[in-house]
């Protein structure tokens, strides 16, 4: 079945640059119908959607961090990755990626299967 | 952006009752929602998507109803696993929102 996997630095120093990968195993990043996402959750906090992407290079972004937001997707190594710049404390969080699945009417997608999330602190 | 109201933000139930978390959405979404649980330090679980659709391996006790503006998803039979908070979100529309989270805790 496929599986999600987070890698990237736990600390990042304020006004750098965070960049996360995620690792797919079990499926491949280029099967039509799914959309890749970053999903985070700050410290004792609820769920903030990041952004998606499909494995054309279409790209969808929360407004509050477009312009800091940059998601790629590399095919050849079946995974995709998430960089935020000029990152904050109010950038610490716990990172998750999550492939998002359509129904058959292809109007309703939903958070299927989540990678364990990776904590990442801001913090000079 | 779509706004998610869920309530009560916690709850406090004995094994075997029968519990409801609603969802409430500032426009709306026709049947876009999904249900997700979360237990601590874990990644959260897909329930329940489209409103009502149980997802594969999901207890039976679990059901979810609503469409429009309001949802529910309810615990038909509380057991001691069902401890953890409880994520609605819906996909209707880009940003994709959640609501607040609601803890359920075991008597």
């Amino acid at each position: 079945q496929v599986q999600l996997q987070e890698s990237g630095p736990g600390l990042v120093k304020p006004s750098q640059t965070l960049s996360l990968i995620c690792s797919v195993s079990g499926g491949s990043v280029s099967t039509g119908g799914h959309y890749w996402s970053w999903v985070r959750q700050h410290p004792g906090k609820g769920l903030e959607w990041i952004g998606d992407i499909y494995y054309s290079g279409s790209t969808y972004y929360s407004p509050s961090l477009k312009s800091r937001l940059s998601i790629s997707v590399d095919m050849s190594k079946n995974q995709f990755s998430l960089k935020l710049r000029s990152v904050t404390a109010a950038d610490t969080a716990v990172y998750y990626c999550a492939r998002v699945v359509y129904d058959a009417s292809g109007s309703n997608g939903a958070f299927d299967i989540w990678g364990h999330g990776t904590m990442v602190t801001v913090s000079s | 952006d779509i706004q998610m109201t869920q309530s009560p933000s916690s709850l406090s139930a004995s094994v075997g009752d029968r519990v409801t978390i609603t969802c409430r959405t500032s426009q709306s979404i026709r049947n876009s929602l999904n249900w997700f649980q979360q237990r601590p330090g874990k990644a959260p679980k897909l329930l329940i998507s489209g409103a009502s659709t149980l997802q594969s391996g999901v207890p039976s006790r679990f059901s979810g109803r609503g469409s429009g503006t309001d949802f529910t998803l309810t615990i038909s039979s509380l057991q001691p696993e069902d401890s953890a908070t409880y994520y609605c979100q819906q996909s209707y529309s880009t940003p994709w929102t959640f609501g607040q989270g609601t803890k359920v805790e075991i008597e």
